[in-house]
């Protein structure tokens, strides 16, 4: 099975900060890469899919690169309503998994 | 517009069975391979099973496999999981979602929780 890391785990910030969450896989994925946001309570949402297009109606302040085995996820000014946990997902190979998320708290 | 209303979550006693349903509404959901994810409270997201547009094929996890299966009735807009021999780390919310490829899991379900005890 790949597995996904992600880090950090947990990530303090303020509003207007730039955040950067990082999701490296144990194999090459190619682009075949997907991060959601979820906050407490909700389902997941698609944020980024094919590791860097944005999911319609996503605001542009989230942006995703990578390829291979080494992927990002940026806010590039975080918003109040951007404190959640973030996922990434491969979406390669089956069995599909998970990265373990990184929690965005505020400061 | 696009929905997905899980039902069929409750408690159940370790060794039972229940069945999760999961209703489409708002597009055709014949036309998508659909899928469970779970997640343990507190824990992340955990992928269970996927199946086929007309239900023929089913991939699963290695930790459900052989007593989970998922089904669908796309007559009837809904699809399935039913999970036997539950199992205390079978605690879940359980979510259904609409796959779109490698474009991921565009639209979920609120989610369903099953709490496995006795």
């Amino acid at each position: 099975d790949i597995q996904l890391t992600q880090s950090p785990s947990f990530l303090s910030a303020s509003v207007g900060d730039r955040v950067t969450i990082t999701c490296r896989a144990s194999q090459g994925i190619s682009s075949d890469l997907a991060w959601y946001q979820q906050k407490p309570g909700k389902a997941p949402k698609l944020l980024i899919f094919g590791a860097s297009t944005l999911q319609s109606g996503v605001p542009s302040r989230f942006s995703g690169s990578g390829s291979g085995t080494e992927f990002t996820l940026t806010i590039s000014s975080l918003q109040p309503e951007d404190f959640a946990t973030y996922y990434c997902q491969q979406v390669n190979t089956y069995p599909m998994t998970f990265g373990p998320g990184t929690k965005v708290d505020i400061k | 517009q696009v929905q997905l209303v899980e039902s069929g979550g409750g408690v159940v006693q370790p060794g039972r069975s229940l069945r999760l349903s999961c209703v489409a509404s708002g597009f055709t959901l014949s036309s998508y391979e659909m899928h469970w994810v779970r997640q343990a409270p507190g824990k992340g997201l955990e992928w269970v099973a996927i199946i086929s547009y007309d239900g023929s094929n089913g991939k699963y996890a290695d930790a459900v496999r052989g007593r989970f299966t998922i089904s669908r009735d796309n007559s009837k807009n809904t699809l399935y999981l039913q999970m036997n021999s539950l199992r205390g780390e079978d605690t879940a919310v359980y979510y259904c979602a609409r796959d779109l490829g490698y474009e991921g899991l565009d639209q979920w379900g609120q989610g369903t929780l099953v709490t496995v005890s006795s």
